[in-house]
């Protein structure tokens, strides 16, 4: 069965400081997923990886995928306070896309000011 | 048609009482999910449908758990003889097909007292 695990599970920082997020998934896939939770709403799409080696920005986000390595990043750059939230990754459990996502454990994130 | 919409947003009941939530997918998506979210806790794939056909249950969803989408537009999730275990928020998903993105609803919070 698909396991998909996200740390660190907290991360506190400050403002202007850089940092990383790994998922690191335990069956091959090449199509992950980003997500931001904000508290008690829903899931907002950051970032579609849908191959090996595929890296996007926005922003001060940048993700990036290793098939390979079974491993994605999500990296902050000169992080703000608007950029607290909860972030997921979550994974098609398939090599060919399927139909459910496998979300990881979440990392709450907090920039303090 | 902006984005997915689900109805009730909060709902408190007691239980063993029935409860059935709504979910209006974005127009031209033929795909609908649901998941379930507990507090601290990623979402967890409960069943999907393509257009009218439910093609994948989570051993998660239980007999008390049945889920319809007619004609294959909006979906509703029944829960029977609801139990405090199933407190959670309650997610819907579309996307067009299952190479693309889900896109998620605002949710619906049930509370079982």
């Amino acid at each position: 069965e698909l396991k998909v695990e996200q740390n660190p599970l907290f991360l506190s920082m400050q403002e202007g400081k850089n940092y990383t997020i790994y998922c690191n998934y335990s069956t091959t896939s090449d199509r992950l997923y980003w997500y931001r939770q904000d508290p008690g709403k829903s899931l907002e799409s950051l970032f579609v990886l849908l191959s090996n080696g595929a890296v996007k920005q926005e922003g001060r986000l940048m993700a990036s995928l290793d098939t390979k390595a079974r491993l994605s990043t999500l990296h902050i750059t000169a992080a703000v306070h608007d950029l607290s939230a909860t972030y997921f990754c979550a994974v098609d459990p398939g090599t060919s896309g399927t139909y459910k996502y496998i979300f990881g454990t979440g990392t709450r994130l907090k920039v303090l000011a | 048609d902006t984005g997915v919409s689900q109805d009730p947003r909060h709902k408190i009941t007691k239980r063993g009482q029935n409860v059935t939530f709504r979910c209006d997918p974005i127009s031209e998506h033929n795909r609908l999910y649901w998941y379930r979210q507990t507090l601290g806790q990623g979402p967890e794939f409960l069943t999907y449908f393509q257009n009218e056909a439910q093609l994948e249950k989570s051993r998660l969803l239980s007999d008390r758990f049945s889920a319809e989408r007619p004609k294959g537009s909006f979906s509703t999730l029944e829960i029977q003889r609801t139990e405090q275990g199933d407190s959670a928020m309650y997610l819907c998903a579309s996307s067009l097909s299952n190479y693309n993105e889900q896109f998620f609803g605002p949710g619906t919070r049930l509370t079982v007292l």
